[in-house]
């Protein structure tokens, strides 16, 4: 059974503080992402990953950073934790080439307060 | 970009079929349609996808218009377990080779016992 696993369901931090959210794969997939869910906003993308030591910005990477040192480990960062990166974040993976399925894992609540 | 159109919401009796649709007018020639559903505090899951023929799998089907600018992804006996909010997602070209899957806000079902 494929998984992509994430390292915290919860996490409470405060304002300022530097946080790491780490997401592993299991699939030998090429491509992983970042997501943040919001109500009413929907899933937006914040980074993503298509190898090893690449990264590319998606629709809202202000506030935040990636490392992607090894295939299977994908890191979100945020360097100074603020209010408003209060949300549901999301890793998930994907295959190479068509249809391009992609694998969620269950996601971190973060709460910065 | 190729953008979907669904209803907010829908409600359903258990075990009867359900039809979720997807309006996108705006489709290109080469975009695949794919349908994730995202279960209450889970991360969003792979149900179906196509291109241009009707699909079937164990999860739904996916009927696609001829002229492709709409679809219904159809559950053919509703269970309480399919209450979640189903996307229905074109492929986005923008990343270039990342070829992304954009949310948006999707149709939440409800399912009546």
């Amino acid at each position: 059974d494929v998984k992509v696993t994430q390292s915290s369901r919860y996490l409470v931090k405060r304002t300022g503080e530097k946080v790491f959210l780490e997401c592993v794969q299991d699939m030998d997939h090429e491509n992983m992402f970042w997501y943040r869910q919001d109500p009413g906003l929907g899933l937006r993308l914040i980074y993503f990953s298509y190898d090893v030591k690449m990264k590319e910005k998606g629709d809202i990477p202000e506030g935040y950073s990636v490392s992607r040192e090894k295939k299977e480990r994908f890191s979100l960062i945020l360097e100074s934790a603020s209010t408003n990166q209060t949300s549901m974040y999301l890793c998930a993976s994907r295959t190479t080439g068509l249809p391009y399925e992609q694998y969620f894992g269950p996601g971190t609540r973060l709460t910065v307060t | 970009d190729a953008k979907t159109t669904q209803p907010n919401s829908m409600e359903s009796n258990e075990e009867e079929p359900v039809h979720l649709p997807c309006n996108h007018s705006t489709i290109s020639g080469t975009d695949y349609i794919h349908w994730y559903r995202q279960l209450p505090s889970q991360g969003p899951e792979y149900v179906i996808h196509g291109l241009t023929s009707n699909v079937n799998n164990r999860m739904a089907s996916l009927a696609i218009a001829e002229d492709r600018k709409s679809s219904t992804l159809i559950l053919h006996r509703a269970t309480l377990r399919d209450a979640a909010v189903y996307y229905c997602i074109l492929r986005d070209k923008r990343y270039g080779a990342g070829n992304m899957l954009t949310f948006g806000g999707g149709t939440r079902l409800m399912v009546k016992p």
